[in-house]
């Protein structure tokens, strides 16, 4: 199945600030997914990143706040902004694998707004 | 959208035990996925099962796809075993996973 790299793994940022995390994976794949996850609970899916088109974002999920780029099949880039103590989550990208391994998703990165 | 539901929402189990967890979704799916979320947060994949029975060393899985539901075996529980469970659906390949609730597991030596 396909790895990915995801950076960093960990951040604490001042609220105001913006923050990239990059997923970097070893394999072209189309659509990439960017899942959050707040605290005790399950994942969401913020967005979904096509290459060489805009994201989709679901419900409650706005560009301005959620940027996303996707310059090419193996990289993708999920930005923060203007954080707020309410962003303190755990973020992960996911790419789909196929059918013996699914979805794939990278480390995630544990965000803590202060 | 698809309602994901899993249960227990917590185990506490004594090493050595065995469990069952358990999936249930409201709509027809062909993706279906186990995940351990250790305490590190990272989500390890442990089966894509659409449908039928899977084995990997102590753990196994079965998804019913007609009646809706799969099931996570966990067979002489571990320490390391603790952590969230999670399973996702979705329909077709490239497509969005719903999570479930989770199940918070927590393995007691």
């Amino acid at each position: 199945s396909a790895v990915i790299s995801q950076k960093p793994s960990r951040d604490i940022c001042q609220r105001g600030t913006s923050l990239t995390i990059q997923c970097q994976v070893d394999s072209q794949v189309t659509m990439m997914f960017w899942y959050r996850q707040q605290p005790g609970q399950s994942l969401t899916l913020i967005a979904t990143a096509n290459q060489g088109s805009e994201a989709t974002y679901e419900s409650g999920f706005v560009i301005d706040k959620f940027p996303i780029s996707r310059p090419n099949l193996t990289f993708s880039t999920l930005t923060v902004s203007n954080m707020s103590p309410e962003d303190s989550s755990i973020y992960l990208c996911s790419v789909y694998t196929g059918q013996i391994y699914g979805y794939t998703f990278g480390s995630g990165t544990r965000l803590t707004v202060v | 959208g698809i309602q994901v539901e899993q249960s227990p929402p917590d185990l506490i189990l004594q090493e050595g035990a065995n469990s069952t967890l358990r999936c249930n979704f409201s709509d027809s799916v062909n993706n279906l996925q186990w995940f351990h979320q250790n305490p590190w947060g990272q989500l390890i994949n442990l089966f894509y099962i659409p449908s039928g029975t899977k084995q990997n060393g102590r753990l196994s899985a079965t998804t019913v796809a007609t009646e809706r539901y799969s099931l996570l075996y966990i067979s002489s529980s571990q320490t390391t075993d603790s952590g969230v469970y999670f399973c996702a659906v979705g329909n077709f390949g490239n497509e969005k996973l719903t999570f479930g609730t989770g199940t918070r597991l927590t393995i007691i030596p």
